[in-house]
């Protein structure tokens, strides 16, 4: 198994400012994802974090707004850029293992708020 | 795509025996299913996971069909901390992953 950690776990920002999460895996992973989750509401997959290329976003994500790095096997940001408060969610990092059948090990998550 | 069916929520008492099928009409040859449980505040964990037949683990079991266009995780003798909500995911064939959750299963257990 492995265990994820994200920073920070919750934060409120202003409108027109971006933020930066973080996302640590305790040991290294061959998949990384990214996925927000409006409260009440299921998962939905922003993209996955590719080591060392660019990220795959999902419909309705692009690169502008959700920048994604992912330097090695156990590190990823995400950053929400010129947020509004519809990006007020909770953003969760995931890591999995293609040996595991893509088992997924979840963050606690990011609770974020955009006034 | 193999999209996932689940019923949007149970209610069940402690004790009690909870059986939350999906439906995945399209499942591919090479595909697993795979269960995760979400507390409140929290991130989903892990439940089981399996391909055919029957799968059991210290927490829940897996029943898969022979023609795997469904499955039923099954709880035995929930207690009121089995409160959460219950997704299945089918892995997606062509060796590139994308996770899809569906809308879950919102279990209530009930004194």
């Amino acid at each position: 198994s492995a265990v994820i950690s994200q920073k920070p776990s919750r934060d409120i920002c202003q409108r027109g400012t971006s933020l930066t999460i973080q996302c640590q895996v305790d040991s290294q992973v061959t998949m990384m994802f990214w996925y927000r989750q409006q409260p009440g509401q299921s998962l939905t997959l922003i993209a996955t974090a590719n080591q060392g290329s660019e990220a795959t976003y999902e419909s309705g994500f692009v690169i502008d707004k959700f920048p994604i790095s992912r330097p090695n096997l156990t590190f990823s940001t995400l950053t929400v850029s010129n947020m509004s408060p519809e990006d007020s969610s909770i953003y969760l990092c995931s890591g999995g293992d293609r040996t595991l059948h893509n088992e997924q090990f979840f963050g606690p998550g990011t609770r974020l708020t955009v006034l | 795509l193999a999209k996932t069916t689940q019923p949007i929520s149970m209610d069940s008492y402690e004790g009690q025996e909870v059986n939350i099928t999906c439906s995945h009409n399209n499942i591919a040859t090479n595909d697993y299913i795979t269960w995760y449980q979400q507390f409140p505040s929290q991130g989903p964990r892990f439940i089981i996971q399996g391909y055919k037949t029957k799968v059991t683990n210290e927490v829940a079991s897996l029943f898969i069909p022979a023609d795997r266009k469904s499955s039923t995780l099954s709880l035995p003798r929930v207690s009121l901390s089995d409160t959460a909500v219950y997704y299945c995911l089918v892995d997606l064939p062509g060796g590139s992953y994308i996770p899809t959750f569906g809308r879950g299963t919102s279990l209530i257990v009930h004194p």
